[in-house]
């Protein structure tokens, strides 16, 4: 049972070059969500998509989109990549929203 | 101030109790949350409590809430090396379509 899968793993930038990142989850739950993990800074909210169809902003979108393309998937794009976006990306599911995240094992971001 | 704080580091010896505090600002928290981080991988879901209640144990942990002050603890007894990690408060609310936000974790370093 793979749960919440995010690809790849690592991944490094230059300046101004763009990326997705991709996350799916087989557990069929409703909600996805995108955070970056910063040394310090805990995990903060970029996008969540509430049920299929839907994204919404969260704490600090600036710089990124995302795209629910199905149930299963949700991807983050960096357009434009800067270094200040150097971070641990990671995308979590949940069945409600009330309920416990799933987390996958995280994009580690550097942008040069 | 931020809506979740911890402190960021507690260093316990093998075998004794460890204790995590969180305090939170938002009177309409509904569900609080503790989650773990191990090196390298995303937050696993370690327990959570509703904020009806005053305490809940399970196994090893106890969850302790003081909804007047707004305080929540993790009590780990017998803390055991593999306990080291990183441990995350977090609250959620209906207002805030039940999305956690999470405190910036604190570090539990488990010496022999």
């Amino acid at each position: 049972n793979a749960g919440v899968t995010q690809t790849p793993k690592f991944q490094v930038l230059k300046t101004g070059q763009s990326m997705t990142l991709q996350c799916a989850q087989d557990m069929n739950h409703n909600s996805m969500y995108w955070y970056r993990q910063d040394p310090g800074m805990g995990l903060r909210l970029i996008y969540y998509s509430a049920s299929e169809g839907t994204t919404d902003k969260g704490e600090v979108p600036n710089g990124y989109n995302v795209s629910r393309l199905n149930k299963r998937e949700f991807s983050l794009r960096l357009e434009s990549a800067a270094p200040s976006q150097t971070s641990v990306y990671f995308c979590a599911s949940s069945a409600q929203g009330k309920e416990k995240l799933f987390f996958g094992s995280g994009t580690q971001l550097s942008v040069l | 101030g931020e809506d979740v704080e911890q402190s960021l580091f507690l260093s316990v010896r093998e075998g004794d109790s460890s204790v995590i505090n969180c305090t939170y600002t938002d009177s309409s928290s509904t569900y609080l949350y503790w989650y773990k981080q191990e090196p390298g991988a995303g937050l696993q879901l370690l327990t959570y409590i509703f904020s009806n209640m005053d305490m809940k144990q399970d196994q090893r942990l106890t969850v302790l809430l003081n909804k007047k002050d707004k305080h929540l603890s993790l009590r780990i007894a017998d803390t055991q090396t593999g306990d080291s990690a990183i441990y995350f408060c977090a609250e959620s609310r209906a207002g805030g379509s039940y999305i956690p936000t999470f405190g910036r974790g604190t570090s539990l370093i488990v010496h022999p």
